[in-house]
């Protein structure tokens, strides 16, 4: 079975510092990607960065960064220089790309608060 | 471009009434997914459309139903609404073959009383 583990129900970061939100997996399956996701109060999931499991080099865009340990099975999401426009949920997923039967479909973990104070 | 856009954005129903919510995907996107997230809780996958045909399903009951249009939009429909139906309603949209590449809309939420 497909699982996603975020252990931190709660993250507290000072604006302009840097913060790791862990994201740990499992699956048996060789390719599948991995998603990190924003979800402000208003409730609209904005897609951050994507990391393919074949993917050798750690995928960066813009300030987010995920550290990618594939031995450990873990996709921690990396943001540097916090802005207090970064408060939000934080959802780690996972999609498997070698099996037809659940191609596309996202597995979520329950997501990290984040609270970037001035 | 066109983002995914959903509607209504707010709904109230009560217990044993039927709901359908919709959802245009992302221009030039033809796959579209739905998800059911409760309050506290990650999203949770319902169903897949692809070609106008549930291509894959989640761990729900027949209550929730769908449909795809040959224009890629797609219906969620809930039969019977328990209180248990409450949740934030999220369409993805996809384009096939490119799957790590979803794409969410705002959302509806649903408040079953």
């Amino acid at each position: 079975a497909q699982k996603i583990t975020q252990t931190q129900p709660g993250m507290f970061v000072q604006e302009k510092e840097a913060v790791t939100l862990d994201c740990t997996y499992d699956t048996s399956d060789p390719s599948y990607g991995l998603f990190w996701y924003k979800q402000p109060s208003s409730g609209e999931m904005i897609f951050l960065i994507y990391q393919g499991s074949y993917d050798q080099q750690n995928a960066t865009e813009g300030r987010y960064s995920l550290n990618f340990q594939k031995a450990r099975k873990s996709a921690n999401l990396v943001i540097s220089a916090s802005q207090l426009g970064d408060s939000a949920m934080y959802f780690c997923a996972m999609s498997l790309f070698d099996r037809g039967s659940t191609l596309g479909r996202l597995y979520f973990g329950r997501g990290t608060q984040l609270t970037v104070w001035p | 471009d066109a983002g995914v856009t959903q509607s209504p954005t707010h709904l109230i129903k009560t217990r044993g009434q039927q709901v359908t919510l919709r959802c245009s995907p992302k221009s030039g996107h033809d796959t579209v997914s739905w998800y059911q997230q409760a309050l506290g809780q990650g999203p949770q996958f319902i169903f897949q459309y692809y070609e106008e045909e549930e291509r894959q399903r989640g761990n729900f009951p027949d209550r929730f139903s769908g449909h795809q249009f040959p224009n890629y939009s797609s219906e969620l429909n809930v039969n019977a609404l328990l209180l248990g139906d409450s949740a934030l309603y999220l369409c993805a949209s996809s384009l096939e073959g490119h799957p790590y590449e979803q794409y969410f809309g705002p959302g509806t939420r649903l408040t079953v009383t």
